[in-house]
This record gives structure tokens, sequence and C-alpha cells, in this order.
């Protein structure tokens, strides 16, 4: 079984216009943590946000911030407000506790219009 | 800081050949990591450091090894390239531990023809 899945594998969306992208984890492990990657066209790997599984409310990065659904294992990222430069593929990724090791899933790319 | 970087950024190897890729970092990170990344694919770590002398089995770890001689540095090697190696490679460096944000290098596209 997937341990990180994005069911998105593309999307559009109109500037300036909010956007969600999904992500669904599965572990076992009670402490664990979440991250959103951003990798542009140039492929670079950019660090955007970080939830903990202790973390008592969602984390939030200027214009990113994380839904987190512990029932449900979800982690959304929510970017308010896009703009072209968000044009870009994302990752969500994982990291568990006894494993100490980050999976990450398999990306949705984001393409925002103008 | 120029953060982490990799050499080289491109290169082409023929099946059978060795190469190393380099990964150097300046902001005093313990841990370090190797991923490729396949296309319509994630990250995959293949090999990991937790500091200077040390290294670790990833995910996908065959047909590589590395190196961890100095605190800043971190060799990825290929002995005996296969078709099959060929990916875009990232390293990473965190601050101490997976937990941390892992700051990333800018990629080496490899290809084994």
């Amino acid at each position: 079984a997937q341990k990180i899945t994005q069911t998105q594998p593309g999307m559009f969306v109109q500037e300036k216009e909010a956007v969600t992208l999904d992500c669904t984890y599965d572990t076992s492990d009670p402490s664990y943590g979440l991250f959103w990657y951003k990798q542009p066209s140039s492929g670079e790997m950019i660090f955007l946000i970080y939830q903990g599984s202790y973390d008592q409310q969602n984390a939030t990065e200027g214009r990113y911030s994380l839904n987190f659904q512990k029932a449900r294992k979800s982690a959304n990222l929510v970017i308010s407000a896009s703009q072209l430069g968000d044009s870009a593929m994302y990752f969500c990724a994982m990291r568990e506790g006894q494993d100490d090791k980050i999976i990450f899933g398999k990306g949705t790319r984001l393409h925002i219009l103008p | 800081n120029a953060g982490v970087t990799q050499t080289p950024k491109f290169r082409v190897l023929k099946t059978g050949q060795s190469m190393t890729l380099l990964c150097a970092q300046d902001m005093n990170h313990e841990y370090m990591y190797w991923y490729r990344q396949d296309p319509g694919m994630g990250l995959r770590l293949i090999h990991y450091s937790v500091g200077e002398g040390t290294t670790a089995k990833g995910e996908v770890p065959d047909g590589y090894n590395v190196s961890r001689l100095k605190k800043q540095n971190f060799l990825l090697g290929l002995e005996s390239a296969a078709p099959s190696q060929t990916s875009v490679y990232f390293c990473a460096s965190s601050l101490s531990g997976f937990a941390d944000t892992q700051y990333f290098g800018p990629g080496t596209r490899l290809t084994v023809l």
C-alpha cells in the first residue's frame, strides 16, 4: 500500500484563486511528520511547510497553510491568492518516527492560469 | 551561504562506466541524503548519512555506494552504470534529522546509454 497518496496528477487554477492540493497518508506510528515541497520547472526542490503529528494547530507559512485532519489521515496544502510563480510540481512527504526516513508522494502538477 | 551544491549538473555515461557525484553543504548540517527522481515519480531515498564517517541504506541502495569523509561532503558513486540508473539525482541536507527541513541541491541529470 502506498504510504503517501496524491490523487491529483494535474490541476489548472485561475490566478488569484485559492488552491487545495490533496495528500493522504498511511501510518500506524503515532509519531510522524508531514512535509510539502515545491519543484519548479528549473528542477530544484523547495521546502514549503511542515506539520508534526502532535502539533495542536495547523501549520502556516505565509500564503501556505496545511489543512491537517488527523482522523482522516489527510494533510492538504492550501495556497491562498495563487500567483503565476506557483506553477510547479508539488510533493507531499512523510517521516515516520520508527523508520526515520522520508517517503514522497508522486506529486501534483499545478498550473496557474493568467 | 551557497547552501547545497552538486557537481556535475549533467552527465552522460555508457553502460559499465563509473562516476562519482559530489554534494557539498556549507550549513554545518549533520544529516545528508541522496535521492533519485524518475519521470512521473516522487523522490526515493538511495543512501543517507547521520554524520561524518557514517552512511546508511535508504529505499533503493543497490548499485550505489556513498562516502562521508568530511562533514560538508557526501559522495555518491556508481561503480558500473546501468540504463536503469538514468535519473535525476538530488542531494539534500538537514540540521539534525529527518524531521528537520531538508535543503536540496539543484540536481544532477544522469543519462546512461
